[in-house]
């Protein structure tokens, strides 16, 4: 069935550190795909998303791209500051219907 | 703007109670959706609805009811409260469906003893 899997966590950085969070799907046809934020003590934030194969999604520093020959859309930002923080996940819409799956997030700490 | 609204913030209820969760937007959102957040779960979903009067069932809509009679509201029911339903509610609205992206409320904190 369709899914979404992203990698294991926490992850902790340093500020100013690079940051990779994988993610990878499985659905028929094509999905929209997004990254959505959870910042401590409030709900999801839509972060980025990319509706096609070779989108970018791009915000607030982080960059995504759909990958859709390895089924990727790995989130990365090139330098991470302490109010980063928070837990990420990556969410997918298969096809043709509007039910949104998400992964199972992933807490991201910065330590100044 | 408002958004998504989401009443009450945190509620304790005894096993067996009933109660409903609200949620409303003012977005003249079509699409509205319930997940529950549980620790190393995610977001799983509940319930969801395509427009007023339309609702159908998610991953996980066992002992919960919704029904849609406006556009505005989408509430969520609990039957008879069970431990297993300690969890944080967030309601999610939509305009053109997963696509378009969800705008969720701030979230319900329930626990069930």
């Amino acid at each position: 069935g369709d899914s979404v899997t992203q990698m294991e966590g926490p992850v902790t950085l340093s500020e100013e550190a690079f940051l990779t969070i994988n993610c990878t799907y499985t659905a028929t046809g094509y999905p929209s795909l997004f990254w959505y934020v959870q910042y401590p003590g409030e709900g999801l934030q839509l972060l980025l998303k990319a509706t096609k194969a070779d989108d970018k999604g791009s915000n607030k520093g982080f960059e995504a791209t759909y990958r859709k020959e390895t089924t990727s859309f790995h989130l990365e930002k090139g330098s991470v500051q302490v109010s980063d923080s928070a837990v990420y996940f990556c969410a997918h819409t298969p096809g043709a219907n509007s039910k949104l799956t998400f992964g199972k997030g992933i807490t991201l700490s910065v330590r100044p | 703007n408002a958004g998504v609204t989401q009443t009450p913030k945190f509620q304790v209820l005894k096993t067996g109670q009933s109660m409903t969760l609200q949620c409303a937007q003012d977005m003249n959102h079509e699409y509205m959706s319930w997940y529950r957040q549980d620790p190393g779960m995610g977001l799983r979903l509940i319930h969801y609805s395509v427009g007023a009067g339309i609702t159908d069932q998610g991953e996980v809509p066992n002992g919960y009811n919704v029904s849609r009679s406006t556009t505005e509201d989408f509430p969520l029911r609990l039957l008879s409260a069970a431990p297993s339903q300690t969890s944080v509610y967030f309601c999610a609205s939509s305009r053109g469906g997963g696509t378009a992206g969800y705008t969720f409320g701030s979230g319900t904190r329930l626990t069930v003893v």
